[in-house]
């Protein structure tokens, strides 16, 4: 069974400051997607990532993918108000499965 | 909004019962995937049709079940409901079988309350 462990589960910072969430696995994905989920709502999906070491930028968001493809990364530069939600990383197998597996997510609240 | 609809938004029923979740993809989608989202657990797969016919399956417990229909909308069947499915249960559609990059698109989701 793979498994995306992200860290940190939990980051409340202030208006302003950087932050950088983590989504690790002990294995290989061909894919890796990040999602923000905002309260009451479904998740909607920021950005895929499918190269080793393949880094792409969403305005104040940089996403990386891992040489190996078992991690990934996501840096948000300046944080506002409204990238307060959660964060959730999910990859892809592969091959004939696309099934998606999810981490449990890092909930981040930007406070004013 | 993400053009797929999930009816009912809150259901609160008690244990034994069963109950029915509904999706309506996105106009033009044929995939339909169902998820359960819980505290402990995170966002899990559950189950996935393509035009009408079944075409993965994930962590789904036999007592729940799914159906496509012709107009491509879906029901999630939940029965002998027990206190653990108290759950957030989203539903998701792309536009083909879900191959690599193909973006799956979620409902607002059906929290359902079982006690």
């Amino acid at each position: 069974t793979q498994l995306l462990e992200q860290s940190p589960q939990f980051l409340s910072i202030q208006e302003g400051e950087n932050l950088t969430v983590y989504c690790n696995s002990s294995s290989v994905f061909s894919s890796l997607q990040w999602y923000r989920q905002e309260p009451g709502e479904g998740p909607v999906l920021l950005v895929t990532v499918v190269t080793g070491g393949e880094v792409k930028k969403l305005k104040r968001l940089t996403f990386q993918f891992g040489d190996a493809r078992k991690d990934s990364s996501l840096h948000i530069t300046a944080a506002q108000p409204g990238d307060t939600g959660l964060y959730l990383c999910a990859g892809a197998a592969g091959g004939s499965n696309y099934k998606l597996t999810f981490g449990k997510g890092t909930l981040l609240t930007v406070n004013p | 909004d993400s053009g797929v609809t999930q009816t009912p938004k809150h259901l609160i029923t008690a244990t034994g019962q069963r109950v029915t979740l509904r999706c309506s993809p996105r106009s033009g989608d044929l995939s339909v995937y169902w998820y359960q989202q819980s505290l402990d657990q995170g966002l899990q797969f559950l189950i996935q049709y393509y035009n009408g016919e079944e075409r993965a399956k994930g962590n789904i417990l036999e007592r729940f079940s799914a159906q496509q229909f012709p107009d491509l909308h879906s029901e999630l069947n939940l029965s002998s409901l027990e206190l653990g499915d108290s759950a957030l249960y989203f539903c998701a559609s792309s536009t083909g079988t879900g191959g690599f990059g193909e973006t799956q698109y979620f409902g607002p989701g059906t929290r359902l309350l079982v006690l």
